[in-house]
């Protein structure tokens, strides 16, 4: 099955406690990226990839890490987390991003974290 | 900061009524996608819309690309408890970055 693929659901952490949300996908997509979504904002965009090896920043990137060591990989680091950084997170991905029509964006079911 | 601005934020209305709701923006964009995203869920994608002018129906669900390319409407015919969910543009502005719009949250009630 299609699919994109996050782990864990849900975390409960503290300030200051490094941590990583795993996102896998198995539809040899090249463009993934994560959003994080709050109350009122929507979601908003913090790193993307345009293919192995290639990321670059969203609007939200202060606090974040990513890597692109495999296409269907794409794990969210957080090195320090704080609790601004309490959210639902979702990974997402799409075969490319050509400027002129957008291609589908499979996402991931979401991870909810909570920094105390 | 290109932003896609959403209208209304929340709309609740009666099962069998009619709904439309925005996604506005200042800067032209090439095309543009809705989604529809359920409690608990990731978004899931309804259309794409890559014409100035373009109007798609799905079922009961219109879409529509202004001429100017700034703008965009979501018509729902006869709202079903189905439809309740957030509805979320999104569109790449011509670059690398997807921005998606602040959302409507639509709730029918039977």
């Amino acid at each position: 099955e299609a699919q994109v693929t996050q782990n864990p659901r849900y975390l409960i952490t503290v300030t200051g406690k490094k941590l990583t949300v795993t996102c896998s996908q198995n539809m040899n997509h090249e463009y993934m990226s994560w959003y994080r979504q709050d109350p009122g904002l929507g979601l908003r965009q913090i790193y993307y990839s345009m293919n192995v090896e290639v990321t670059d920043k969203g609007d939200v990137p202060e606090g974040y890490k990513v890597s692109r060591k495999e296409k269907r990989n794409f794990p969210l680091i957080l090195e320090s987390p704080s609790p601004n950084q309490t959210s639902l997170y979702f990974c997402a991905s799409s075969f490319s991003l050509p400027f002129y029509k957008l291609n589908e964006q499979f996402f991931g079911p979401g991870t909810r974290l909570t920094v105390l | 900061t290109q932003l896609l601005e959403q209208s209304p934020q929340f709309l609740s209305i009666q099962e069998g009524e009619n709904l439309t709701v925005y996604c506005n923006s200042s800067s032209v964009f090439s095309s543009l996608q809705w989604y529809r995203q359920e409690p608990g869920e990731g978004p899931v994608l309804l259309v794409t819309v890559v014409t100035g002018g373009e109007v798609k129906k799905l079922k009961r669900l219109t879409f529509q690309f202004g001429d100017a390319r700034k703008d965009s409407s979501l018509h729902i015919t006869a709202a079903q408890p189905g439809d309740t969910g957030l509805y979320l543009c999104a569109t790449n502005f011509g670059n690398e970055k997807l921005t998606f719009g602040t959302g409507t949250r639509l709730t029918i009630i039977p």
